[in-house]
């Protein structure tokens, strides 16, 4: 069975700097997705950035970046230029490639990140 | 565009009645997701619809039930319900057709609290 795990239950940085949340995976499938959700205190999960696991580049979305790593099976996510509106609970989430029928997410434990001012 | 929306926001219930909570896909969306996310967890897949019919369940008991309607809409019904089924019930919407549709979009849920 597919699980996900990160291992950081809370994270702080400075506001204007950079830090990375770290998930690790398991799994024996070659084809797969990855994911980072963003849940803020108003509970909506908000979809961070997606990498697809063929793809050897790494996904990134404005001051979001990825490190995928498939062979130790690690998939952290970078946040730069940290801003107040990111402090929320983020979680890495797995999904197994589209011949596998159901197409349910795996989440972790997620990171609680603080920003501060 | 419209999102995913879910209700009512807050719910709550005693020991061994029943609940429904419902949920509105995104345009365009065929496929719906319900996840259970207790306090400080990670959200837990319950089941999944597609075109009607169950496409896949979790580690959740029977009394556990889902419908999904022909625009896509969905209901999750909680029989007898628990003390342990309070949590934060997630509805999550895509489109299954192939690579590059597998992004799941996620409602604002309900909070169920059993007393």
């Amino acid at each position: 069975a597919q699980t996900v795990t990160q291992s950081q239950p809370e994270m702080s940085v400075q506001e204007a700097e950079t830090v990375t949340l770290s998930c690790t995976y398991d799994t024996s499938e070659s084809d797969y997705y990855l994911f980072w959700y963003k849940q803020p205190p108003s509970r909506q999960m908000i979809l961070v950035i997606r990498q697809e696991a063929y793809k050897q580049q790494n996904a990134t979305e404005n001051r979001f970046s990825v490190n995928f790593q498939k062979a130790a099976k690690s998939f952290s996510l970078k946040i730069s230029d940290s801003q107040l509106g990111d402090a929320a609970m983020y979680f890495c989430a797995y999904r197994r490639g589209p011949t596998s029928g159901t197409y349910k997410y795996i989440f972790g434990t997620g990171t609680r990140l603080k920003v501060l001012a | 565009e419209t999102g995913v929306t879910q209700s009512p926001t807050h719910l709550i219930k005693t020991r061994g009645q029943q609940v429904t909570l419902r949920c509105s896909s995104q345009s365009g969306h065929n496929t719906v997701s319900w996840y259970q996310q207790a306090l400080g967890q990670g959200p837990q897949f319950i089941f999944q619809y597609y075109r009607e019919e169950e496409n896949g369940r979790g580690n959740f008991p029977p009394r556990f039930s889902g419908l999904q309607f022909p625009n896509y809409s969905s209901e999750l019904n909680v029989n007898a319900l628990e003390l342990d089924d309070s949590a934060l019930y997630l509805c999550a919407s895509s489109f299954a057709g192939g690579r590059g549709q597998e992004t799941q979009y996620f409602g604002p849920g309900t909070r169920l609290l059993v007393l």
